[in-house]
């Protein structure tokens, strides 16, 4: 596989559910990003990671809790949602946070019950 | 603050005709300006990245070009499969990654 991949590529979930988004590069690069993109809005940026390590929480509620284990894989558990939440959250890769060329997955969409 | 504009939010076309979607941009230093084209229901689809003022990249029918103020992405002769949204984002002066995005021109290309 090459690129950006997300799983799974749709969600709905209840307000009171846990659930996992995961992310894989195949890229070789070092920073991986979460985005939200809601309607009519611009893509929001949410956290950020670099060499597994966070360098940016974009004020994003505790109900949004990143995980990174190694520079190729990225999670976002979720739980105790709200229906505003819903949206498309995408996942993207750059070879570190300078060279922010970045590349992004094909998204989550996410609906809250 | 970092800021990101794009003009028009909508815009259509018919097949061949030429037009150019705006990106005007605030930055304290720019260290990247980049165009993605985005599919409904899809991640966003890298077309270029820019530096420096004067600098022009090209690709099939589409061309961008930068100032100090502002990138326009030309397109020539566009086709139906052009249909999309144009997002412009930028790298300014955060030093953790972050890159602003405007709203999006959303693109329809009538045959």
């Amino acid at each position: 596989e090459t690129g950006v991949t997300q799983t799974p590529r749709h969600l709905v979930m209840g307000m009171t559910n846990k659930k996992s988004l995961k992310c894989e590069q195949h890229l070789g690069h070092n920073a991986m990003y979460w985005y939200k993109q809601s309607a009519k809005k611009p893509l929001e940026l949410m956290f950020v990671y670099n060499f597994k390590e966070q360098t940016e929480n974009n004020s994003v509620p505790s109900r949004f809790s990143p995980e990174c284990p190694n520079s190729s894989h990225l999670f976002l558990h979720l739980h105790t949602l709200q229906p505003e939440d819903s949206a498309l959250y995408l996942c993207a890769s750059s070879q570190d946070l300078l060279n922010t060329e970045a590349f992004f997955g094909q998204g989550t969409r996410l609906t809250v019950v | 603050e970092d800021q990101v504009t794009q003009s028009p939010e909508a815009l259509r076309l018919q097949e061949g005709e030429s037009s150019s979607l705006n990106c005007s941009y605030t930055v304290s230093g720019l260290r990247g300006l980049f165009w993605y084209r985005q599919d409904p229901g899809k991640g966003p689809e890298f077309l270029f990245t820019l530096y420096s003022a004067g600098e022009e990249k090209e690709k099939e029918r589409l061309k961008a070009t930068l100032t100090k103020k502002e990138s326009f992405l030309h397109i020539t002769a566009p086709k139906p499969e052009d249909s999309a949204t144009y997002l412009c984002a930028v790298h300014g002066s955060s030093n953790t990654g972050k890159l602003i995005f405007g709203q999006g021109t959303t693109l329809q290309v009538k045959p």
